[in-house]
């Protein structure tokens, strides 16, 4: 299965960015990457998903990378409340659509 | 509307008991799926269903393990004689379509299980 590698943690002022890393230097043509977040002692949340060009919608933005080896979901204004664990995932027939297999992800942690 | 939601939001038992979670998918969502999460973990694939085809049992853990979804709706995870190390939180998630890359899984707010 292709897999994606995100750091452990992460740390951010709050009002301030965060560029939120993902590889997955296994990715296929037809794979989509996902991202989610789950909030503490809350069920995951869809945040964006993209496939070839950068995504932006009332969340974050996700920046793909040319060759799609890579990705970053770009937060613009950090808030105490976007501290969470954040999972890059990629979905495609390859690692079948509907079996969606989560990594430890990102745990975000804002500074007030 | 209505989210998905997940009932008990906390069980308690005792080890060697049988335990039944349940799950109410989003109205209309032909895909739903089991997760398990054990404390400070990431999730864990159990199960999922689409539609009419046969379930993907791939992730469950052992044969104590058992889910069904009646009707193409609701869905129980069962567990038989249950064991210390299946204290989790068990999360259930639907989503509209199944086959497609870009369909959004919508996540209840989970049981969490102690066995005692």
């Amino acid at each position: 299965d292709a897999k994606t590698t995100q750091p452990n943690s992460m740390e951010s002022n709050e009002e301030e960015p965060v560029h939120l890393p993902c590889n997955h230097s296994t990715i296929s043509g037809t794979d989509y990457i996902h991202w989610y977040r789950q909030l503490p002692s809350q069920g995951p949340e869809y945040v964006i998903h993209g496939l070839t060009s950068n995504v932006n919608n009332r969340m974050a933005s996700l920046a793909i990378a040319e060759d799609r080896k890579s990705s970053t979901l770009i937060l613009h204004r950090a808030t105490l409340r976007d501290a969470a664990v954040y999972y890059c995932i990629l979905r495609g027939w390859e690692t079948s659509y509907d079996k969606v297999i989560f990594g430890p992800g990102t745990s975000l942690s804002v500074i007030p | 509307g209505a989210g998905v939601s997940q009932s008990p939001s906390n069980k308690v038992t005792e080890k060697g008991k049988d335990v039944e979670l349940r799950c109410d998918p989003i109205s209309g969502h032909t895909a739903l799926y089991w997760y398990r999460q054990s404390l400070g973990q990431g999730l864990e694939f159990l199960i999922y269903f689409q539609g009419n085809s046969a379930p993907d049992k791939s992730g469950l853990p052992s044969d104590r393990f058992s889910a069904e979804r009646t009707g193409g709706s609701v869905s129980t995870l069962t567990i038989q004689r249950t064991q210390q190390e299946d204290s989790a939180v068990y999360l259930c998630a639907s989503s509209l379509e199944t086959g497609l890359g870009y369909n959004e899984q919508f996540f209840g707010p989970g049981t969490r299980l102690t066995v005692l």
